[in-house]
């Protein structure tokens, strides 16, 4: 799997949109992007993933370039709860090796009152 | 609730002991995956089986280690002669795999072990 660059850490003020980036210049074609946060002393929660075209849903939207080789999570709306370690995971869809995620140190974003 | 969950949720054990958790899946999953976190890292994989089959294990998973899912339901993980470097947070997940490929993966809340 591509491997994945991300800040160590970020800040934003609640309420606020929070923009995580993600570097994956190496991904190939059959390669999605996936993205997971961690809340403290929890496990890992699915946020959203893609391949080429933008998506969202009713947690956040993810936005990749179009040589896809980066990404951007957007919170449209952060809040004191979406505190979290913020993973950006790339892997194949299907095949291969999909049935790993293969987890960076992820990016601390810290929402403030 | 019918996510994943995981027992016991902390472990304190002294070294050279024994330990199992257990993990339940969430019912109509068919591929469970252990996970191992240790303090400031993120989740390592370790092991996954589809229905009763382990089919991948990773090299972090040595001999004194052993994961079962006997029924394709719920699964152990067994450490033993636990080592101090054990420590760590266990981290259990599931997802259903089918002809589309593979779905998300949802974790359980982990099992925190302390090896004195």
């Amino acid at each position: 799997d591509a491997k994945t660059t991300q800040p160590t850490s970020m800040d934003c003020a609640e309420g606020r949109a929070a923009n995580l980036p993600c570097n994956h210049s190496t991904i190939s074609g059959n390669e999605y992007v996936y993205w997971y946060r961690q809340i403290h002393s929890q496990g890992p929660q699915y946020i959203i993933h893609g391949l080429k075209n933008n998506e969202t849903n009713e947690m956040a939207s993810l936005i990749i370039t179009e040589d896809r080789k980066s990404s951007t999570l957007i919170l449209p709306h952060a809040t004191l709860r979406d505190t979290a370690v913020y993973y950006c995971i790339v892997r194949v869809g299907s095949g291969g090796s999909n049935y790993k995620l293969t987890f960076g140190k992820g990016t601390l974003l810290t929402v403030n009152p | 609730d019918t996510g994943v969950s995981q027992n016991p949720r902390h472990k304190i054990t002294k070294r050279g002991q024994n330990v199992t958790f257990r993990c339940d899946p969430i019912s109509e999953h068919n591929r469970l995956y252990w996970y191992r976190q240790t303090l400031g890292q993120g989740p390592e994989f370790l092991t996954y089986f589809q229905n009763e089959a382990q089919l991948e294990k990773s090299r972090l998973l040595s001999d004194r280690f052993s994961a079962e899912r006997p029924k394709g339901s719920f699964s152990t993980l067994e450490i033993q002669r636990t080592e101090q470097g054990d420590s760590a947070m266990y981290l259990c997940a599931s997802s259903w795999y089918g002809l589309a490929g593979s779905n998300e993966q949802f974790f359980g809340p982990g099992t925190r072990l302390t090896v004195l």
